[in-house]
């Protein structure tokens, strides 16, 4: 167990619908981070959060979004999905930058 | 366009030998510079890291090689064992991370008996 949990595991929805993946960071960590992994692809940095507000941006698109709360577990929206979106999306935690960053095991996330 | 490159989709390598992963980038902004090993269904886990002040780190039986003036990077393990098959990702950043990690797309690295 990493100390990254990130909920559900697994998500089967249509196209068009609206999902919200969730993630609890390692106990002491600020930061959140989301990736997305497309099939045969590496890890895109989707967008970070630092102690609620947003930090960083990265190849996220329009239709996604995130937050993160004050007890600092995070969300990350994805509505109008299309079949491109199927995909693993990982969360990491980090209490300082890239230096030691926790992956979560991801949710896999299929759009039919 | 990919910054980071994982030129090897898969390599197989008996047990016992030496395996190494290779890894090109092209961003020269790029300071820092990590090993992930990720198993099916668990998210990556963090091997190995060297910033671009230094040449080599080794740690155990892991051993990363940056070369900044051809933009690359290698990764030793030596030597080999079942459990690290796995697949490798390298990963790099600037600026202390502001932006997040850039991915290659991984090697299968399959440890055969």
């Amino acid at each position: 167990d990493s100390g990254v949990t990130q909920t559900p595991k697994h998500l089967i929805t249509a196209t068009g619908q609206r999902v919200t993946l969730r993630c609890s960071p390692r106990s002491g960590d600020l930061s959140v981070y989301w990736y997305q992994q497309s099939l045969d692809q590496g890890l895109q940095f989707l967008i970070q959060y630092y102690n609620g507000e947003e930090r960083a941006k990265g190849n996220i698109l329009e239709r996604f979004s995130a937050q993160q709360f004050p007890d600092l577990h995070s969300e990350l929206n994805l509505s109008s999905l299309e079949l491109g979106d199927s995909a693993l999306y990982f969360c990491a935690s980090s209490s300082g930058g890239v230096y030691g960053y926790t992956f979560g095991s991801g949710t896999r996330l299929t759009v039919v | 366009d990919q910054q980071v490159k994982q030129n090897s989709p898969s390599l197989s390598v008996q047990e016992g030998r030496i395996s190494i992963l290779n890894c090109d980038y092209t961003n020269s902004m790029f300071d820092y510079f990590l090993w992930y090993k990720k198993y099916p269904a668990e998210g990556p886990t963090f091997l190995i890291s060297i910033s671009s002040i230094k040449d080599k780190n080794e740690d155990g039986r892991f051993t990363v090689f940056l070369n900044k003036s051809a933009k690359h990077l290698s990764l030793h393990i030596v030597p080999s064992q079942p459990g690290d098959s796995a697949v490798y990702f390298c990963a790099a950043s600037s600026g202390g991370g502001a932006d997040g990690l850039t991915f290659g797309k991984g090697t299968h690295l399959i440890i055969q008996p």
